[in-house]
């Protein structure tokens, strides 16, 4: 089955530590994003990878970071940073990075900060 | 800066009653309009995505209707079920030089009763 995998669902971490959200997805797609969802809110965009080895900043970056170096996978690294990591994290894909394509999610991460 | 609003935040209906959801978004400069559907604690769901130039797309018993000049989407449900019962998202796709990007609205939480 082709999809878009994130793990873990539930993570826990402890003030001051970094953690690495993992966001898989077998569909071929050349576009991956990472959103936040807070409750009562829409989801924010926090970082956008249209090829391999590129990204960008989205309206949210601070505290965050990524890397692209393979098509199929987009981590995102929540750093010690970023002051209200506690969130629902959400990664999608699109087949191109033309304005077009329905974004494809994954199930989600639920992160806590203890 | 697009900014997108949905009402209402929340809608109780009974069971086989047709309803709209609504969208708004501040700058009609868009590409597309997508919908999405969010079950409690998972990822999103697409719906319906209708492109700039069409007026509006149907599937199953959904109906997107598109209108830029006033900045507003509706979303029709016709002849509810509890199965219907979620969260719904509007996303306008904006037009900028960095591909596909979406702002999001804060959804209306759907419940159908029996």
């Amino acid at each position: 089955d082709g999809g878009i995998t994130q793990s873990p669902k539930y993570l826990f971490r402890k003030e001051g530590q970094n953690v690495t959200l993992s966001c898989e997805q077998n569909l071929n797609h050349d576009a991956m994003y990472w959103y936040r969802q807070d409750p009562g809110q829409g989801l924010r965009l926090i970082y956008y990878s249209q090829i391999v080895n590129d990204f960008q900043k989205g309206d949210i970056a601070e505290g965050y970071s990524v890397s692209r170096e393979k098509k199929e996978s987009f981590p995102l690294t929540v750093t010690s940073a970023q002051k209200n990591p506690t969130a629902f994290y959400l990664c999608a894909s699109t087949l191109t990075s033309g304005s077009a394509d329905t974004q494809y999610f994954g199930p989600g991460t639920r992160l806590t900060v203890l | 800066k697009q900014e997108v609003t949905q009402i209402p935040a929340a809608l109780s209906v009974p069971e086989g009653e047709n309803l709209v959801l609504n969208c708004s978004f501040t700058d009609s400069a868009i590409y597309n309009l997508q919908w999405f559907r969010q079950d409690p604690g998972k990822g999103l769901t697409s719906l319906l995505l209708i492109q700039s130039s069409q007026r509006e797309q149907t599937s199953g018993r959904l109906n997107a209707s598109l209108d830029k000049s006033s900045g507003r989407s509706t979303l029709y449900i016709a002849a509810s079920q509890p199965g219907d019962s979620a969260t719904y998202l509007c996303a306008a796709n904006i037009l900028t030089g960095g591909g596909n990007k979406l702002t999001f609205g804060t959804g209306t939480q759907l419940k159908v009763e029996l």
